[in-house]
């Protein structure tokens, strides 16, 4: 079955740390997103690439960091300088229109980060 | 800048009742696109519709229609006859013509359908 694979489903981690999310693709597309959710709120983008060997920032993308080194793969690292890093977060590729539009995004079912 | 506002943060309703989740845009492009996700407990979020803003005829999906009116900016969505399996957060979101990757979301609508 094609999809997004996130891992873990749950990670804990303590001051000072850094973590790593891992977000796997066999949808063959280009585009990957990471965005975070909290409580009663939408999802706020942190980066995206849209192809291999490429990344931009998101509006929230301080202490977050990625590498886009094979198109399956886009992993987050949550950085000891992200202060409030407690969040779900979801891993999301795209694929594109005919006429080059972004069509639709595709989700992974998260990881919850919570700090020790 | 772009912005999405669904002013309804919980919903409760009672099984096979109709259900209408309101989404409030603005955008100062004149082509954009207009989402709908579904995030069940599970966490995951299900693609419903994209509308592109020059196409305002509503559309209807099995139990679900969507009306898009420019005139009021907004994007609505209606479930009709609910169902338990419909509770879940219902996400409104917007893409402009302009920057095809950054996809804007609003804080969703938490809708309780009850047996």
């Amino acid at each position: 079955d094609g999809g997004i694979t996130q891992s873990p489903k749950y990670l804990f981690r303590k001051e000072g740390q850094n973590v790593t999310l891992s977000c796997e693709q066999n949808l063959n597309h280009d585009a990957m997103y990471w965005y975070r959710q909290d409580p009663g709120q939408g999802l706020r983008l942190i980066y995206y690439s849209q192809i291999v060997n490429d990344f931009q920032k998101g509006d929230i993308a301080e202490g977050y960091s990625v590498s886009r080194e094979k198109k399956e793969s886009f992993p987050l690292t949550v950085t000891s300088a992200q202060q409030n890093p407690t969040a779900f977060y979801l891993c999301a590729s795209s694929a594109f229109h005919r006429d080059g539009t972004n069509e639709k995004l595709f989700f992974g079912s998260g990881t919850q980060l919570s700090v020790l | 800048a772009q912005k999405v506002t669904q002013a309804q943060t919980e919903i409760s309703v009672v099984e096979k009742e109709d259900v209408t989740l309101d989404c409030v845009y603005e955008t100062r492009d004149t082509t954009y696109y207009l989402f709908w996700y579904k995030q069940p407990p599970s966490g995951e979020l299900v693609f419903l519709i994209r509308r592109n803003s020059f196409d305002e005829q509503n559309e209807i999906s099995g139990r679900y229609s969507w009306n898009f009116q420019k005139s009021t900016s907004s994007f609505n969505f209606t479930i009709t006859a609910s169902q338990v399996v419909d509770s879940a957060v219902y996400f409104c979101a917007l893409i402009e013509g302009g920057s095809n990757y950054k996809l804007t979301f609003g804080k969703g609508t938490l809708l309780t359908v009850n047996p």
